[in-house]
């Protein structure tokens, strides 16, 4: 059974600092990504991941994958208010039937002024 | 663009009521899903379907019934519902299997 926990669940930070979201999984997996839910809101894609060493930035946000570690991180530049929402990673794994996301807990993000 | 459409957006239930949740998606995606979101849990995988026709079970499927008749609606059936199944449900689709998932807004639901 495929298990995926992101540490940490709750993070507060300050403005202008810097910080990184680990998530882990428990077997090999196809695809990767990182989602970002605002509270009461639907789901928006940041980042899907593909291959061991995967690398991809949008503005302060910087996604990483390394799939030896079975490890993918979230790195958060010079923060500002606007990040603040929830961050969820997910592992996609194709399956006869179908592919299936599984996804982390979530880490709630606040950045504070 | 539409994209993926639940409705209704909030809905409550009494114990033992049946009802539908609806999903329709604008953008021919083959591949369409359904998920329960519960605080501290993620988002859990209940069914999926591969295209018209083709329904499979996810992660917690019990309680849930889905069938795929067209490319476009994915509808989800409570046959009876419990207080267990109160939760935020969102329906998701791509273009196939293993490509980028859109969501839908979300379907909050309460069971009494």
């Amino acid at each position: 059974e495929l298990k995926v926990e992101q540490n940490p669940l709750f993070l507060s930070m300050q403005e202008g600092k810097n910080y990184t979201i680990y998530c882990n999984y428990s077997t090999t997996s196809d695809r990767l990504y990182w989602y970002r839910q605002d509270p009461g809101k639907s789901l928006e894609s940041l980042f899907v991941l593909l291959s061991n060493g995967a690398v991809k930035q949008e503005g302060r946000l910087m996604a990483s994958l390394d799939t030896k570690a079975r490890l993918s991180t979230l790195h958060i530049t010079a923060a500002v208010h606007d990040l603040s929402a929830t961050y969820f990673c997910a592992v996609e794994r194709e399956e006869t039937s179908g592919s299936r996301l599984t996804f982390g807990e979530g880490t709630q993000l606040t950045v504070n002024p | 663009n539409a994209g993926v459409t639940q409705t209704p957006k909030f809905q409550v239930l009494k114990t033992g009521q049946s009802m539908t949740l609806q999903c329709a998606q604008d953008m021919n995606h083959e591949y369409m899903s359904w998920y329960r979101q519960d605080p501290g849990m993620g988002l859990r995988l209940i069914h999926y379907s591969v295209g018209a026709g083709i329904t499979d079970q996810g992660e917690v499927p019990n309680g849930y019934n889905v069938s795929r008749s067209t490319t476009e609606d994915f509808p989800l059936r409570l046959l009876s519902a419990a207080p267990s199944q109160t939760s935020v449900y969102f329906c998701a689709s791509s273009y196939v299997s293993g490509a980028e998932a859109f969501f839908g807004q979300g379907t909050r639901l309460t069971v009494v």
